[in-house]
């Protein structure tokens, strides 16, 4: 079974770009998560979704981000204009609910350079 | 809220030698506890996790965890360490439900020398 896929691998866009970055769960998992790494502040949480709906988006940093899921394969987050802060890795994650399981895989990330 | 220290940024030790990896947790109650390993350019990759049940808790790659409530600790463990198991390890800790995102610490890089 495929893991999580991601893509691209690595992005490098100039100030002021729109920048998408794609991801796709593992097969029957229900939630699904974006997680950003810094030397800075470590691995954050920016948002998280359930059934394709969000549920918790309090830890994405401000109105240039935004996150979309349309089906239970595929989502995006997108960064609308983009600065060199936002210079980071950026990981989707994915897990199923139910049991007492809540393991979540991560895909291999990706790297976005923000000039 | 949920929070997790790894109190050592980085470790050396040498091929052959024990390791142990520290965290501490807090949390209101009881927590899922996660370890994971991170190669240089690579993906999380997950280690162990812990639910409840029996504390010592064994997992891939000859690692072992111990959750010891009265310290709030989640240590990793390896008896004999190999030169591929240089990385970046990170402990997490979750909720049972509720907010299910991963709070992480900040990281231990482990570096072996041969």
């Amino acid at each position: 079974d495929a893991g999580v896929i991601q893509s691209p691998r690595h992005e490098v866009t100039e100030m002021g770009q729109e920048v998408t970055l794609r991801c796709k769960p593992i097969s029957g998992h229900d939630y699904l998560f974006w997680y950003r790494q810094t030397m800075m502040r470590g691995l954050e949480l920016l948002i998280y979704f359930n059934n394709n709906v969000p549920i918790d988006d309090s830890g994405m940093p401000e109105d240039r981000f935004s996150a979309k899921m349309p089906n239970a394969s595929f989502s995006t987050l997108k960064i609308q204009p983009s600065e060199p802060r936002d210079s980071a890795v950026y990981f989707c994650a994915s897990s199923r609910s139910g049991g007492r399981t809540d393991t979540q895989y991560f895909g291999p990330g990706t790297r976005l350079t923000v000039l | 809220a949920q929070s997790v220290t790894q109190p050592d940024i980085h470790i050396t030790v040498s091929e052959g030698a024990s390791l142990e990896l520290r965290c501490n947790y807090s949390y209101g109650a009881t927590p899922y506890l996660f370890w994971y390993v991170q190669s240089p350019g690579q993906g999380l990759q997950l280690l162990l996790k812990y639910f409840s049940g029996d504390t010592l808790v064994q997992g891939i790659k000859g690692f072992e965890a111990e959750f010891k409530r009265s310290q709030s600790s989640f240590n990793l463990r390896k008896p004999s360490v190999h030169w591929s198991d240089a990385a970046e390890y990170f402990c997490a800790v979750g909720a049972a439900a509720g907010r299910r995102a991963l709070t992480f610490g900040s990281g231990t890089r482990l570096q072996v020398q041969p």
